[in-house]
C-alpha cells in the first residue's frame, strides 16, 4: 500500500533549537505540499513542488522556515530557531496533479504528520 | 474572505441514520474541484469524495455521497447510514485552476460525532 511517510512523529525541543522534519512522497507523484494544522488557524498551506521546483512557499516565515526537496523521495522542512509558536502538526501530502483543477485522481494522500511542540 | 465555509462545529447523528456536513465556497474560477477528507482522532487525513465543476452528475463514493449544488456554491457532504467509526472531523477542500494553483484550500471542518 503506497503511502507518504513523514519522520519524526512527535518532536519535543527547545526554544532556538532547529528542527527537520522529513517526507517520502508517494512514488510517482508529481506534488508535494507542506501543510500545517493548529487549532487556532486549522490547515495552512506552507509551501508546495511541482516536479521538485518549490511553486509557492508564500505560507512559510520565510526568516525562519525553508523547505526544499533535493530528490524526488525526499521533501524537507527546516525551522531554524524554532520558537513556541511553531507547535503545531505538521503534515506532508502528495499527488498526481496534471490538469490545473486536479481532475478526478488529483487528491493529496496525506502523511500521518509530524506533531513538534517547542518549549 | 473565506474560500471554504463550514458552518458547523459540531454535528451529532445516531448510528445508522444518515447525516449531512455543510460546505459553502466561493471562487470566481471556471474550474475547480471540491474535496473531502476524514480526520479521525488518530490525526491521519484520508480522502473520501472529489466533486469537479464541470461534473453534471453528484460523486459517490459507497456511503458518500456529495450534494453538489453549482449555483448556490455548496457541497455538503452526506454520509448514509452512519457507523461509529464514522465519527471523526470533516474537511471540506476546494483546489481552483486559476487562481490558486495545484494547493487545497480546507474549510475550518466539522467534528461529527455518531452516537449509538
Amino acid at each position: 500500500d503506497a503511502r507518504v511517510t513523514q519522520t519524526p512523529r512527535d518532536k519535543v525541543t527547545e526554544m532556538g533549537q532547529e528542527v527537520t522534519m522529513r517526507c517520502q512522497p508517494i512514488l510517482g507523484h508529481n506534488t508535494v505540499f507542506w501543510y500545517r494544522q493548529t487549532m487556532m488557524q486549522g490547515l495552512e498551506l506552507l509551501a508546495y513542488f511541482r516536479n521538485r521546483a518549490p511553486l509557492d512557499d508564500s505560507g512559510m516565515p520565510k526568516d525562519r522556515f525553508s523547505a526544499e526537496m533535493p530528490d524526488a523521495t525526499l521533501a524537507t522542512l527546516k525551522i531554524q530557531p524554532s520558537e513556541p509558536r511553531d507547535s503545531a502538526v505538521y503534515f506532508c501530502a502528495s499527488g498526481l496533479i496534471l490538469g490545473l483543477a486536479g481532475g478526478p485522481g488529483g487528491e493529496l494522500f496525506f502523511g500521518e504528520g509530524s506533531r513538534l511542540t517547542v518549549l | 474572505a473565506q474560500k471554504i465555509t463550514q458552518t458547523q462545529p459540531g454535528m451529532f447523528v445516531q448510528e445508522k441514520e444518515a447525516v449531512t456536513l455543510d460546505c459553502t465556497y466561493d471562487t470566481s474560477d471556471q474550474s475547480y474541484g471540491l474535496f473531502w477528507y476524514k480526520q479521525p482522532s488518530s490525526g491521519e487525513m484520508i480522502f473520501l469524495i472529489y466533486q469537479g465543476s464541470y461534473d453534471e452528475q453528484n460523486a459517490t463514493e459507497g456511503r458518500y455521497s456529495l450534494n453538489f449544488q453549482k449555483a448556490r456554491k455548496s457541497a455538503n457532504l452526506v454520509i448514509s447510514a452512519s457507523q461509529l467509526g464514522d465519527s471523526a472531523m470533516y474537511f471540506c477542500a476546494m483546489r481552483e485552476a486559476q487562481t490558486s494553483g495545484s494547493r487545497l484550500t480546507f474549510g475550518e471542518g466539522t467534528q461529527l460525532t455518531v452516537n449509538p
